[in-house]
């Protein structure tokens, strides 16, 4: 099966754009979750997703939303972009039932200035 | 909220040392995962522990889950430079979030 892909792999933004990150999850699995990681703060949960419904949400401000399609692929974006909001975006697949574990794509690199 | 903390932030062992890593929970989990970050890499999922007291062993590996359910540890015996990255535990809290919020992680450096 192919793995979890993210496009773009790389970006660069400047203060205030707005920008969308893609998510495909593996073939069958139904949930799909997002995390930031930066060197400071570690793996922060941005949100979940199963069957097109938000299942749960971190705590980030309201400029970060996301959404799910039919097919399972999300994508996730960003308003008002800030310098702060530069980070590694991972999104992570998974079955869905929440004792199964979760298969991380390779980011996407964001970089705001 | 929910708080997941590792411990030690960072450890640097020689080549056959072994190496532990802590996780403690602010709430009692319903199940705890384990994820290796190879350096510029992505998470990959090592082991789940569900029961309380749990012991699983991957090779020279060792995971455990706290008899309450609010703490877990690696234990990896003989380190070999592969081992190096980063490791995150992560739990659900079980209740009505059953969020999977992920530890601080632990960077291991191993020289060989």
């Amino acid at each position: 099966k192919a793995g979890v892909t993210q496009t773009p792999r790389y970006l660069i933004k400047t203060r205030g754009q707005q920008v969308t990150l893609s998510c495909s999850p593996i073939s069958g699995h139904r949930s799909v979750s997002w995390y930031q990681q930066t060197p400071g703060q570690g793996l922060q949960f941005l949100f979940e997703y199963f069957s097109e419904t938000q299942r749960n949400k971190g705590n980030f401000p309201g400029r970060f939303s996301g959404r799910q399609f039919s097919n399972s692929r999300s994508e996730m974006n960003v308003s008002t972009l800030e310098l702060g909001d530069s980070a590694l975006y991972l999104c992570a697949s998974s079955q869905g039932d929440r004792t199964y574990e979760q298969y991380f794509g390779p980011g996407t690199r964001l970089t705001v200035t | 909220g929910q708080q997941v903390m590792q411990i030690p932030q960072y450890q640097h062992v020689q080549e056959g040392e072994d190496f532990t890593t802590y996780c403690n929970s602010s709430t009692t989990l319903s199940n705890i995962q384990w994820y290796k970050q190879r350096p510029g890499g992505h998470p990959v999922f090592l082991i789940q522990l569900v029961k309380s007291g749990e012991v699983k062993k991957q090779k020279r590996l060792t995971f455990q889950f706290g008899e309450a359910k609010k703490n877990s540890s690696l234990h990896i015996t003989a380190t070999q430079t592969t081992d190096v990255g980063t490791y995150f535990c992560a739990g659900r809290d079980g209740g009505a979030t059953n969020k999977l919020i992920f530890g601080t992680g632990t960077l291991l450096a191993v020289q060989p």
